[in-house]
C-alpha cells in the first residue's frame, strides 16, 4: 500500500515562529488532507487540498502532487497550535478510497 | 449537534468483554471507516464501507467485526476484548473528497 512520510517527528517553536511541516508520499493520490489533532485527541481539518496552494489566517498549505509531496505552513505561532499534524492520503482501491494516515508531527509551541 | 457522532466517548471495560462502538453521520457520505490510534503513533484502519452492502477490511481487522446497519450508521464490535486493544478509536465519513472524524472512543480494557 501507499507509504506516507511526515517531517520532522517533533518540533518546538518559541511562540511568533513560523514552521514548515513536510509529507512526502509513495504514489500517486486522489485526495490529501492536513489535519490538527489537539491536546484533547479531537481531530480537526486544516486543508483538503489534492493539488495547489490554500491559505487559511496564518496556515496555509501547497500540494505538488506529480512530486508527490505536501508542505504545510504555520506563521507566527501560536501556544494553541500545539498539538500532532497529520496529513492523510486517499488511494483508490476497490470499491471504496482509503485514507492513510503519515505518524504526524508534534508541535509544541512555548511562549 | 455534530455532523459524525460517536458513542460512547469513553469506556472502560474488562478483558474478554464483547463491546461496541457506535457511529453515526448525518452528512449523507457513503463511506465510512474506523480507526484505530495508539499513543504516539498515526491512525491505522481497521474496516471501511462504500454503502450497506459493501464492508472492507482494512490493515488491523484482526479480533474487530462491523455493521452497516444503514447508510448513516457504522457499528465496531470487539467480540472478546484484549488489553492491547486500549485505544482512541475514530469513526469518519468522506464522498468524494473530504474526510470528517468523530470526536473519538477512548476505550481502555483492563
Amino acid at each position: 500500500g501507499i507509504q506516507v512520510e511526515q517531517s520532522p517527528p517533533d518540533l518546538i517553536l518559541q511562540e511568533g515562529a513560523n514552521s514548515t511541516l513536510r509529507c512526502n508520499f509513495s504514489d500517486s493520490v486522489n485526495n490529501l488532507q492536513w489535519f490538527h489533532q489537539n491536546p484533547w485527541g479531537q481531530l480537526i481539518n486544516l486543508f483538503y487540498i489534492p493539488s495547489g496552494t490554500k491559505q487559511n489566517g496564518r496556515l496555509s498549505a501547497t500540494t505538488v502532487a506529480t512530486e508527490r509531496y505536501s508542505l504545510l505552513y504555520i506563521s507566527s505561532s501560536q501556544t494553541t497550535d500545539s498539538g500532532v499534524y497529520f496529513c492523510a492520503v486517499a488511494e483508490r482501491t476497490g470499491t471504496a478510497s482509503k485514507l492513510t494516515f503519515g505518524t504526524g508531527t508534534r508541535l509544541q509551541v512555548t511562549l | 449537534d455534530a455532523d459524525v457522532t460517536q458513542t460512547p466517548r469513553n469506556r472502560i471495560t474488562k478483558t474478554g468483554k464483547r463491546i461496541m462502538l457506535e457511529c453515526s453521520q448525518t452528512k449523507g457520505h457513503d463511506r465510512m471507516y474506523w480507526y484505530r490510534q495508539d499513543p504516539g503513533l498515526g491512525l491505522r484502519l481497521i474496516y471501511y464501507s462504500f454503502d450497506v452492502k459493501d464492508i472492507n477490511k482494512g490493515e488491523i481487522s484482526d479480533g474487530y467485526s462491523v455493521s452497516r446497519q444503514a447508510q448513516a450508521k457504522f457499528s465496531l464490535s470487539l467480540e472478546s476484548a484484549i488489553p492491547n486493544q486500549t485505544a482512541l478509536y475514530f469513526c469518519a465519513t468522506r464522498k468524494n473528497t473530504e474526510a470528517f472524524f468523530g470526536q473519538g472512543t477512548r476505550l481502555t480494557v483492563v
